[in-house]
């Protein structure tokens, strides 16, 4: 199995600050990346795929890059409703694997 | 607008078995070149890919996480647009909320319509 690795596990940070999150693939994934927000009761929300391709109707503050086993996932300016538990999911191998999210705090 | 909806027993005894049903609703299951779900997040936790099938010309073609492959069967329904999770033998730690999902195409890929997810508990 394909293991995802995250960092950090949690963030804090504030209305209109830049975030990163980190997600390192255990081998190489050729970019078959995807990323999710998942807010409290709520099913997963995708928002990006391929690495850096943004899903239709996700604001383009999120963006996605990297390339081999490292990639991010960046917010350029943190909105109230971004607020959230995001995960990393490799669709390069079966399994299908998951990172174990980072949770994105005021 | 293509809508997903679980449904099935919110509390199953352990060692018994799981059933899930994921209604599909604005698309057609048979008619479409994609790939459906089941992906699982135990209270608190991360989430986990179950399995997924694919229905191409009277066939469903299934894939399994290899963690839960013997105990698994996704299978797809076509004349009432539904596909459905089975999982025998449970135990306590296949307590989770239980989410329906649609992939990206015809291949094992990002997961791009997600149902609202049941809970399921196990008990004994």
């Amino acid at each position: 199995d394909i293991q995802m690795t995250q960092s950090p596990s949690s963030l804090s940070a504030s209305v209109g600050d830049r975030v990163t999150i980190t997600c390192r693939a255990s081998q190489g994934i050729s970019d078959s990346l995807a990323w999710y927000q998942q807010k409290p009761g709520k099913a997963p929300k995708l928002l990006l795929y391929a690495a850096s391709r943004l899903e239709s109707g996700v604001p383009s503050r999120f963006s996605g890059s990297g390339s081999g086993t490292d990639y991010t996932l960046s917010i350029s300016s943190l909105q109230p409703e971004d607020f959230a538990v995001y995960y990393c999911q490799q669709y390069y191998n079966n399994p299908l694997t998951f990172g174990g999210g980072t949770k994105v705090e005021i | 607008q293509l809508q997903l909806q679980e449904s099935g027993p919110g509390l199953v005894k352990s060692s018994e078995t799981l059933s899930l049903t994921c209604t599909v609703s604005s698309g057609s299951i048979s008619s479409s070149n994609y790939y459906w779900g089941w992906v699982r997040q135990p209270p608190g936790k991360g989430l986990e890919w179950i399995g997924s099938v694919y229905y191409s010309g009277n066939t469903d073609y299934a894939d399994y996480n290899p963690s839960l492959k013997s105990r698994v069967t996704v299978s797809v329904d076509t004349s009432k647009n539904q596909f459905s999770l089975r999982l025998t033998s449970v135990t306590a730690a296949d307590t989770a909320v239980y989410y329906c999902a649609r992939h990206g195409g015809e291949y094992l890929q990002q997961l791009t319509h997600w149902g609202q997810g049941t809970l399921v508990t196990v008990s004994s």
